[in-house]
């Protein structure tokens, strides 16, 4: 069984752009959730989204947002990048999000220059 | 405001040893404890977790103790090997993990041969 898989891996955007990344979830899980981690403020929860609806927001400003299709395929995209919104963005996947077991991918690596 | 505490942030033990970490939280709602491992250019993978009506939970070398009164819980490794080599993270969360993982800040953990 396939797991969470992230694109693209690896990006880097100026100050100012726009940023869009995507997450396909394990077949069958229809919760995805989004962390932001860096090494300062370590792994901070963004938001989760279950059957296309967003159930869960952070605490982070309005340019960090994000959707869910109907196929479980979630993308997040975060507008005017300042220089710290560099991090690993990581997506979970859980089958039932009530049980707490989140399936992390590898993540995408952002560097705002 | 860090909810959930965790320590030490680097710790080295020898091959055969027992790992210790620790976490300390705020929040009485939390009714989810996970520990995470993540290896380097991975996403951090489910370790054990468990939930406040047990004090102790044990899968393989890894135990979790929990205590409700003094809000805090740890991860115990016992025989530790070179494998084990990661960043460790403990978390908790509300609803079983649908309202967000509030992760502490993890541990270096290295265990030398």
């Amino acid at each position: 069984k396939a797991g969470v898989t992230q694109t693209p891996r690896y990006l880097i955007k100026t100050r100012g752009q726009q940023v869009t990344l995507s997450c396909s979830p394990i077949s069958g899980h229809r919760s995805v959730s989004w962390y932001q981690q860096t090494p300062g403020q370590g792994l901070q929860f963004l938001f989760e989204y279950f059957s296309e609806t967003q159930r869960n927001k952070g605490n982070f400003p309005g340019r960090f947002s994000g959707r869910q299709f109907s196929n479980s395929r979630s993308e997040m995209n975060v507008s005017t990048l300042e220089l710290g919104d560099s991090a690993l963005y990581l997506c979970a996947s859980s089958l039932d999000p009530n049980t707490g077991e989140l399936f992390f991918g590898e993540g995408s690596r952002l560097t705002v220059l | 405001q860090q909810q959930v505490k965790q320590s030490p942030q680097s710790l080295i033990v020898q091959k055969g040893g027992i790992s210790i970490i620790n976490c300390a939280y705020e929040n009485t709602a939390f009714d989810y404890f996970p520990w995470y491992q993540q290896f380097p250019g991975k996403g951090p993978a489910l370790l054990i977790a468990i939930r406040p009506d047990v004090s102790e939970k044990k899968e393989g070398r890894f135990t979790i103790s929990f205590n409700k009164s003094a809000k805090q819980f740890s991860l115990h490794i016992m025989d530790s090997q070179p494998g084990d080599s990661a960043t460790y993270f403990c978390a908790a969360s509300t609803r079983g993990g649908a309202d967000g993982l509030t992760f502490g800040k993890g541990t270096h953990l290295i265990i030398q041969p």
